[in-house]
């Protein structure tokens, strides 16, 4: 079983939906990332998170400790929204080490 | 804040030669990462270092690559010789090693991308 699992895997919705991509982990985190990468683009991190929710524009991200699970939210979607998004944690125990979920795969269509 | 730089942006060599690709990491950022992404995958940790000690090199091709940060600060990354299979977008990334930090700390550079011909 992957430490960092992502849900769905691929996700496809009209423009204006609302949109959620889901993330478990199963270590111990002293961070959690939201990363997004555009087809044949880089990677830009979105949120890190420790705790509580963070907002931006019409992203939020929550994140749960207890729980081990964080939600990257995406009000009135867009389609240049269209992009990977990546849950990536830091690993407490182990040199702040990454583990990388891998990836949900959204497209947003006109 | 000038963001994490990464030279060349493009690359073309023969198999069995060699390249080099230099990364100058967020000026304070103590964590620097080397990822190697193949088209249509997610990418794949070479090494992580903490100022100038390797933390993870364990899925390195230590035949092949080799990464070094005399410095603590910029880094670079060598194939010799490269392979086909080595054609891939090379991303650097650097983090403030403190766990719990209020600032947006993982930034990545926009990657060299490397084709083996």
């Amino acid at each position: 079983k992957n430490e960092v699992e992502q849900s769905p895997q691929n996700l496809t919705a009209q423009e204006g939906e609302f949109i959620t991509i889901n993330c478990s982990y199963s270590v111990g985190i002293s961070a959690l990332h939201w990363l997004q990468q555009h087809p044949g683009g880089g990677i830009v991190s979105l949120f890190m998170l420790s705790s509580g929710k963070k907002k931006h524009g019409r992203l939020i991200a929550t994140i749960n400790i207890q729980e081990k699970h964080s939600s990257l939210h995406i009000t009135a979607s867009h389609p240049r929204d269209s992009a990977v998004y990546i849950c990536a944690v830091r690993r407490l125990d182990s040199n702040y080490q990454l583990i990388w979920g891998a990836g949900t795969k959204l497209i947003i269509k006109p | 804040e000038a963001g994490v730089a990464q030279s060349p942006r493009y690359k073309i060599i023969e198999k069995r030669q060699s390249v080099a690709f230099w990364c100058n990491p967020i000026s304070g950022h103590a964590t620097l990462y080397w990822y190697q992404q193949i088209l249509g995958q997610g990418p794949k940790l070479l090494i992580q270092f903490q100022n100038n000690g390797v933390v993870d090199d364990s899925q390195l091709p230590k035949d092949r690559f080799s990464a070094e940060r005399l410095k603590g600060v910029d880094s670079t990354l060598k194939i010799q010789p490269a392979k086909l299979e080595d054609s891939a977008v090379y991303l650097c990334a650097s983090s403030f090693d403190r766990a719990f930090s209020g600032a947006n700390v993982l930034t990545f550079g926009a990657g060299s991308r490397l084709t083996v011909l």
